[in-house]
């Protein structure tokens, strides 16, 4: 696609309830990225893939955060038992691959009531 | 990466060059800086980035010290649209991989 998409835009869940939130990277992009982003602070990292792999997680804050790539093209970002605290902007970007230049999507604001 | 320093916020008349300062006194020899801005419920846009020699496209200019210990990001003539949080990162380049963005600076450009 001609930017990076990521759906949905908003979402409001309440505490304890499982959240998906999809990216779909720019066509030819290899590296994928989510980052996390609360008010105020500038975007946290969270993973990165290269391909269909995980290539560094070291920024999920915990067991409850977990993203995939089956197919080296979308990204899925799973958040089990969501927590108040989780509320935040959720960033996707994407790179060829060993470029250091990022394509940010518009991001998924989620809401833990 | 190294650590970037930035001040939190600054103001720019509209139609005069906005100068946003980033220190990074830490960065190594194989590391590049990049500047990104943020818009308003938008994901953060890449603007430019350089090693030790000025830098110039559509956008900005990127000014880097010969010392490489900051730099200085230049929009020549600020709109209204440039208000944005401006982040500068320092990386490898051509080394994927996570890139680590302070809080930025917060540019308001007024009429």
């Amino acid at each position: 696609g001609a930017g990076v998409s990521q759906t949905p835009s908003n979402k409001v869940t309440e505490k304890g309830k499982y959240v998906e939130l999809r990216c779909d990277p720019i066509s030819g992009h290899t590296a994928l990225y989510w980052y996390r982003q609360s008010l105020g602070q500038g975007p946290e990292f969270l993973i990165y893939f290269q391909g269909t792999g995980a290539a560094d997680d070291s920024g999920l804050p915990n067991d409850r955060f977990f993203a995939v790539r089956p197919e080296g093209s979308v990204s899925t970002l799973k958040i089990q038992r969501t927590e108040r605290g989780d509320s935040a902007v959720y960033l996707c970007a994407s790179s060829f691959s060993g470029a250091n230049v990022l394509t940010f999507g518009a991001g998924s604001r989620l809401t833990v009531l | 990466d190294a650590k970037t320093t930035q001040p939190t916020s600054m103001d720019c008349a509209e139609g005069r060059a906005a100068n946003l300062p980033c220190n990074h006194s830490t960065i190594s020899g194989n590391e590049y800086v990049y500047w990104y801005r943020q818009i308003h419920s938008q994901g953060p846009q890449y603007i430019i980035h350089g090693l030790k020699n000025n830098e110039t496209n559509e956008m900005a200019s990127l000014i880097i010290t010969e010392d490489r210990k900051s730099s200085t990001l230049i929009l020549p003539h600020a709109t209204l649209r440039d208000t944005a949080v401006y982040y500068c990162i320092v990386r490898p380049r051509g080394n994927a991989g996570k890139s680590t963005f302070g809080d930025g600076t917060t540019l308001t450009v007024k009429p």
